[in-house]
């Protein structure tokens, strides 16, 4: 069974329309995070979140936004889609936010697969 | 800044070739060093790492040595098999705090 579930797995919208990704995950871990992969960027890292609180924010836009309702939720708000912002979002954690250390484990989940026209 | 390169964007073998994939970074110190593979629809998931010049990582018949000295990590199977069809990335982190920095992936392609 999936540890980390991520809802949806796909979904379309239209540009400029807000969606809301969802994340959950059951491996009791502290710390949270988002990727984005698309072609142009392999693998880009947007958040991390611990005990909730957010660590790190290498996303340059506003119009994305976290939210942690829980210690094992976080959510990814989207507003004003653009078609560039079509990509595959990974919801990921770990046991703490020190994602080098080692016993220190990344875990992704299965991707939710956007794509904005 | 601290980098990660693989060069090869897609490597095509048959099966029971020989796998390399190459990394090089650039970082101070003594990053630690990562290898995950994504397969099809799911996420990345980790292979091995290792933190010390000169140490081994592997599992699953992969293995990958850190060399400081030429600052690579490069990953080698010695038999691939259809089922290692995936894409593999490497990763360092500079510090046990610090996020990871992703290298650009490459893709393996297992021939009929």
């Amino acid at each position: 069974d999936p540890k980390i579930i991520q809802k949806p797995k796909y979904l379309v919208a239209v540009t400029g329309s807000e969606k809301i990704l969802i994340c959950e995950q059951y491996l009791g871990h502290n710390a949270m995070y988002w990727y984005r992969q698309s072609a142009k960027k392999p693998l880009e890292f947007m958040f991390s979140y611990s005990y909730q609180k957010l660590m790190d924010n290498q996303t340059a836009s506003s119009r994305f936004q976290p939210q942690s309702s829980k210690k094992n939720h976080l959510d990814l708000q989207i507003t004003a889609l653009k078609p560039d912002d079509s990509a595959t979002y990974f919801c990921a954690s770990s046991q703490d936010s020190g994602q080098g250390s080692s016993g220190n484990t990344l875990y992704f989940g299965e991707g939710s697969r956007l794509i904005v026209v | 800044g601290d980098s990660v390169t693989q060069t090869e964007g897609q490597v095509a073998l048959s099966e029971e070739d020989f796998l390399t994939i190459h990394c090089n970074y650039s970082a101070s110190g003594y990053p630690t060093l990562f290898w995950y593979v994504q397969y099809p629809g799911e996420g990345p998931q980790l292979l091995f790492r290792a933190s010390r010049d000169k140490e081994k990582g592997s599992s699953r018949g992969f293995e990958a040595t850190y060399d400081k000295g030429t600052t690579s990590f490069h990953l080698r199977k010695a038999s691939v098999q259809e089922s290692d069809s995936a894409v593999y990335y490497c990763a360092l982190s500079p510090d046990s705090n610090y996020q990871l920095i992703w290298g650009s992936g490459t893709k393996l392609i297992i021939k009929p």
